[in-house]
């Protein structure tokens, strides 16, 4: 089975300041992994993935995440917070090797950049 | 490019009654297509996915059903309606052999 956890129900973090969002993973196999930000109301947009290669991978709005095998974790960064970053991230993983074709979500984190 | 509908955007239902949700995804041929809904926690529950025309795996057992009468429509639907199906509704979309999923606008449910 695969699942995720996302520690933190919400996150603070001052205009200016760089963010973190933690993810880590479980997974029998190879993981792929996204990140999804999803503001009020609306559906789900995809950041980014790792699928393969570089540890550090960019997305969209200037986040980053860094894959660590070791720690199985996919922490969501970005160097300098914006007020309009401020919506609910959700972590995913989906195990190819186990033939499983769905995503499994964590509970999502909020997160709330102030001015 | 890829889209995805869905409809409505919101919904105000008594119990008991029966419920239609549709979804629909233009640009893309045999996509897998999926129904998750978000509770007040937050927290996002795969209900239905579906490879294929006819083809439905269903990951909770509930209150609901879906089908897939069209390569790129899938219909998420109830008999009767509980008060514990309100949430938040939302299809997704992703091509075969891809990675990630796109999402629709979602359908706030409210049974009363």
């Amino acid at each position: 089975a695969q699942s995720v956890a996302q520690p933190e129900d919400q996150v603070n973090v001052a205009e200016g300041n760089p963010l973190t969002v933690k993810c880590t993973y479980s997974v029998s196999g190879n993981p792929y992994l996204f990140w999804y930000v999803q503001y009020p109301n609306r559906g789900l947009q995809f950041l980014l993935k790792y699928i393969t290669g570089d540890n550090l991978v960019k997305g969209s709005y200037g986040f980053e995440a860094e894959f660590n095998k070791s720690q199985t974790s996919f922490h969501l960064k970005k160097p300098s917070a914006l007020v309009s970053d401020s919506a609910l991230y959700f972590c995913a993983v989906r195990d190819i090797g186990s033939g499983y074709s769905t995503l499994t979500f964590g509970k999502g984190t909020m997160l709330l950049v102030s001015p | 490019s890829q889209t995805i509908h869905q409809w409505p955007a919101t919904l105000v239902q008594p119990v008991g009654s029966p419920l239609s949700l549709e979804c629909t995804v233009e640009g893309t041929s045999n996509p897998n297509l999926y129904w998750y809904r978000q509770a007040a926690g937050r927290g996002l529950q795969l209900l239905f996915y579906s490879v294929g025309i006819g083809q439905i795996s269903s990951e909770v057992p509930q209150n609901l059903s879906a089908s897939r009468p069209q390569d790129r429509q899938f219909i998420l639907s109830s008999k009767k309606l509980l008060l514990s199906d309100s949430g938040f509704y939302l299809c997704a979309w992703s091509a075969q052999g891809s990675t990630e999923a796109f999402f629709g606008q979602g359908t706030r449910l409210t049974v009363v």
